[in-house]
């Protein structure tokens, strides 16, 4: 069965640096997607991306942010300069034209020192 | 804003019983969903519900959704210890997902 992979699944980094997150959607799909999960609480979304560009961001989405999809296969989450509240579990996703469900990868931790 | 509540948000049974967990959201919404997450796990889709009434069953889990009620249960019948796990419930608005708190669910022997 078709999945979403994610790498790293974890990463430990020191405040203030800079940390790449990547996701390999599912071949077919058309939309992307960001969500975030801060340890014990609930999915939170970030981003989504259809087209090249984004569609939506949250407000969690600010400046730290960005998201590219470089080569046609990857799909990256930039935080320029990470806070220790971004301390979290990141999910990357992925649906097709017409799906009904969103696949969501295995998460990447996200532990800022 | 879209609001989407679960409750209980915890859960502890016995093997055997019958329970059922619900969600409640604040806007209209064309599909809801159920998911599963295990501990350090991602999330496993369970249900898509797309109209009122819709009904749809899995093994020990059942889902339905009263859109008039803006209403969705996830019922659970003769747990089993694998049922284990943290459900989420999800709206969909324009094409992103609004998920519920969650309800950890813990099945006893």
């Amino acid at each position: 069965e078709p999945e979403v992979t994610q790498t790293p699944s974890h990463q430990v980094t020191q405040m203030g640096q800079e940390v790449i997150l990547r996701c390999v959607p599912i071949s077919n799909h058309l939309y992307f997607y960001w969500y975030r999960q801060i340890l014990g609480q609930k999915v939170e979304f970030l981003v989504s991306f259809y087209n090249n560009e984004i569609s939506e961001k949250s407000e969690i989405f600010d400046d730290q942010f960005s998201v590219e999809r470089p080569d046609g296969s990857n799909f990256t989450l930039k935080i320029r300069s990470t806070k220790l509240e971004d301390s979290a579990m990141y999910f990357c996703a992925s649906t097709g034209s017409g799906a009904n469900v969103l696949t969501f990868g295995a998460g990447s931790r996200l532990t800022v020192l | 804003e879209l609001k989407v509540e679960q409750n209980p948000l915890f859960l502890s049974m016995q093997e055997g019983k019958n329970y059922t967990i619900y969600c409640n959201y604040s806007t209209t919404s064309d599909r809801l969903y159920w998911y599963r997450q295990d501990p350090g796990k991602s999330l496993e889709s369970l249900f898509v519900l797309l109209s009122n009434g819709a009904v749809k069953q899995e093994g020990r889990l059942m889902a339905s959704l009263d859109t008039k009620a803006r209403l969705s249960t996830l019922h659970i019948t003769a747990a089993v210890h694998d049922l284990s796990a943290t459900y989420f419930c999800a709206l969909r608005s324009a094409r992103q997902l609004t998920f519920g708190s969650g309800t950890q669910l813990t099945v006893l022997p």
